[in-house]
């Protein structure tokens, strides 16, 4: 199985800075048919279920704003989240489906500061 | 409009089975696949399984002797079913319809807890 590492676990921020979070895959996710990256970020906010931001680890979601941006390739990913807003304060968690079982990140609780 | 809901029982006991459905509209499950994510209180995601277009299903291999995807095409519905639950089975069971690729849609999720 491709173990996923997200860091950091938490991220105290105060609204207008930038956060980055790490992902970390076991193994590339880099599929070379497509020639793309196979990594997925979603926010889940609470009690609610998680919303799809960015897939081949750098295409925003239709409707997401541009201050969620990806980035990486291969086995190091980011999310970069530039701007923070009070809305933005969530879980985020990093997924891979480059194969099954498709595994994801143990996320990253941004709070407020 | 696409929308997948879950339905099941919200408390089953020790060493029983499991039955979530799905219930889908705006696709069909026989276009688009069908996976199941399993949330633990305060916890992360968990890829629990899934059924693909075609029929065939994929499972967490951790979980694969006590479990089951099956669908009924003509009701457009998914179902789950996992045997011999524990305590740590409890939580929220999300289904989320998907191509060949990431999650971009789901439910809202039931929660079910196993508790005597």
């Amino acid at each position: 199985d491709i173990v996923m590492t997200q860091s950091p676990s938490s991220l105290a921020v105060s609204a207008g800075e930038t956060v980055t979070i790490n992902c970390k895959s076991s193994q590339s996710l880099f599929g070379s048919v497509r020639q793309k990256n196979y990594l997925a970020w979603y926010q889940q906010k609470p009690g609610q279920s998680p919303k799809l931001l960015i897939y081949l680890a750098s295409t925003r979601e239709s409707g997401v704003p541009d201050r969620f941006i990806g980035s990486g390739s291969g086995t190091d990913f980011t999310l970069t989240i530039s701007s923070v807003q009070a809305e933005d304060l969530a879980n985020y968690y990093c997924q891979q489906y480059y194969d099954t079982p498709y595994t994801f990140g143990a996320g990253t609780k941004l709070e407020l500061k | 409009q696409v929308r997948l809901k879950e339905s099941g029982p919200r408390l089953v006991q020790p060493s029983q089975t499991l039955s979530v459905t799905c219930t889908v509209s705006g696709f069909s499950v026989t276009s688009y696949h069908v996976s199941w994510v399993r949330q633990p209180p305060g916890k992360g995601l968990e890829w629990v399984g899934a059924i693909w277009k075609g029929g065939s299903t994929d499972y967490n291999s951790a979980l694969k002797s006590r479990l089951s995807i099956s669908r009924d095409t003509s009701k457009n519905q998914v179902f789950l079913k996992m045997n011999s639950l524990q305590t740590d089975d409890t939580g929220t069971y999300y289904c989320a319809k998907h191509g060949n690729g990431p999650f971009a849609y789901w439910g809202q999720g039931t929660l079910v807890t196993v508790s005597s």
